[in-house]
């Protein structure tokens, strides 16, 4: 089992609706949970972090939390084709006595116009 | 704003070769990482440094060698280059304690021939 999973896609969604992208992890000491958006030859930039259960909402994004299922989720409302990416869950964990950050290996998202 | 700057956009060397990337930091940060981005494989971590002159491995450090004589500046270094180390490289910082976002560069595309 990888340790932060999320489904390559192609996940496409019509603009205007509601894009799911979601994340499971399997470290429960997990404490920090980050979405980085990353354009085709870009670099990752962060949209969302979140730290405890629940839902974290900025503008257009919620981000959902729930440890005791080991899943994080990324809504995005209203979507727009510049929102066409491949948007990565990290997750911050221990392993070895040592913090690191441990990368899904993205979904990418099409949204269609 | 915090920025994060690496020596080369697009790289090209011969099999062999010693290959030096540089990374820089302006927001005195603790942290520095080095990863690699490689389709279907993600983000994978190379080496990590949570301070000057330290440096700790990651998941794939074979290859590799790294230096952190300045707290903003954190190089990775390809002893002798080969083709299967052709990759987008991207450097990282964060500052302690890693529950914060890291801040990634432009990253660096390496192609070896």
């Amino acid at each position: 089992q990888k340790e932060v999973e999320q489904n390559s896609g192609p996940l496409s969604v019509p603009e205007g609706a509601i894009a799911s992208l979601n994340c499971t992890y399997s470290d429960r000491g997990s404490q920090s949970f980050f979405w980085y958006r990353q354009y085709s030859g870009k670099s990752p930039e962060l949209i969302m972090s979140i730290y405890s259960n629940g839902d974290k909402e900025d503008g257009r994004f919620t981000a959902q939390l729930n440890k005791a299922s080991q899943y994080v989720s990324l809504l995005i409302r209203d979507s727009q084709p510049s929102d066409s990416a491949t948007y990565l869950c990290a997750v911050e964990g221990a392993r070895s006595g040592t913090y690191k950050y441990i990368f899904g290996t993205g979904t990418r998202l099409k949204v269609l116009a | 704003d915090v920025k994060v700057t690496q020596s080369s956009r697009y790289l090209v060397k011969r099999t062999g070769e010693k290959v030096f990337l540089e990374c820089v930091q302006d927001m005195d940060h603790e942290n520095m990482f080095w990863y690699r981005q490689d389709p279907g494989l993600g983000l994978r971590l190379i080496y990590f440094s949570y301070d000057v002159k330290m440096k700790e491995k990651g998941d794939i450090p074979e290859g590799y060698s790294v230096s952190r004589e300045k707290k903003e500046r954190f190089s990775l270094i390809l002893e002798s280059a080969s083709t299967n180390q052709t990759s987008m490289y991207l450097c990282a910082s964060t500052p302690r304690p890693l529950t914060y976002e890291q801040y990634f560069g432009p990253g660096t595309r390496l192609t070896v021939t």
